[in-house]
């Protein structure tokens, strides 16, 4: 069975920061992309963050680019978003994706229960 | 970036009913569009991906269909677990923008 729990999530100051994880199982991490995704109080989905299979592609959202950081640890089934100068509008549940790709199309087809990040003073 | 236009953003309808949700790409994604369903305190859940494929074990009463531009996703025979919010998300290019959402409600 696939599982993708995500942990790290907090209380942080404007200006803090986190890091998020992701600990994966039930599938070969190494073989995929990844994705962290988010939800802001009251708003809709919003993707943050991609990652190749072997690290080499990397992307951000706008919003975030020069502040967050995403990586991977294959040998540890891990994902990982490095959250710094954190705002409050970067206040949000933030979801590991697992991202599945055909020729036809890619989709996120298994998701994390999330993690909460409030940032606030 | 591309934009994703979903209608309506709230839908009042009934346990039985059948209903379609529409959702627009600001430019051609060919068929790389996914539907998810998101109840909440629940991790949002694939419905359709390449436009029209049914995603393993989610009931046949959901479909999804279009390209380029213009897709819907259709819900045939409302069950109670229905109701919830539906979104359209664009894998074509970076960033992997969703629509708005749909809000299903019970009427």
């Amino acid at each position: 069975e696939v599982q993708l729990v995500e942990s790290g999530g907090g209380l942080v100051q404007p200006g803090g920061s986190l890091r998020l994880s992701c600990a994966a199982s039930g599938f070969t991490f190494s073989t995929y992309s990844m994705n962290w995704v988010r939800q802001a109080p009251g708003k809709g989905l919003e993707w943050v963050s991609y990652i190749s299979s072997s690290s080499s592609l990397i992307y951000y959202t706008d919003s975030v680019k020069g502040r967050f950081t995403i990586s991977r640890d294959n040998a540890k089934n891990s994902l990982f978003l490095q959250m710094d100068n954190l705002r409050a509008d970067d206040t949000a549940l933030y979801y590991c994706v697992r991202e599945t790709r055909i020729p036809q199309s890619y989709y996120f087809d298994y998701w994390g229960q999330g993690t909460l990040v409030t940032v606030s003073s | 970036d591309i934009q994703m236009t979903q209608s309506p953003s709230s839908l009042s309808t009934s346990v039985g009913d059948r209903v379609t949700i529409t959702c627009r790409a600001s430019q051609r994604i060919s068929s790389f569009l996914s539907w998810y369903q998101h109840r909440p305190g629940i991790a949002p859940k694939l419905l359709i991906y390449a436009a029209s494929r049914l995603q393993s074990g989610v009931p046949s009463r959901f479909s999804g269909s279009g390209s380029g531009t213009n897709f819907t996703l259709t819900i045939s025979n409302l069950q109670p677990e229905d109701f919830a919010t539906y979104y359209c998300q664009q894998s074509y290019d970076t960033p992997r923008t969703f629509g708005q959402g749909t809000e299903l409600e019970l009427k």
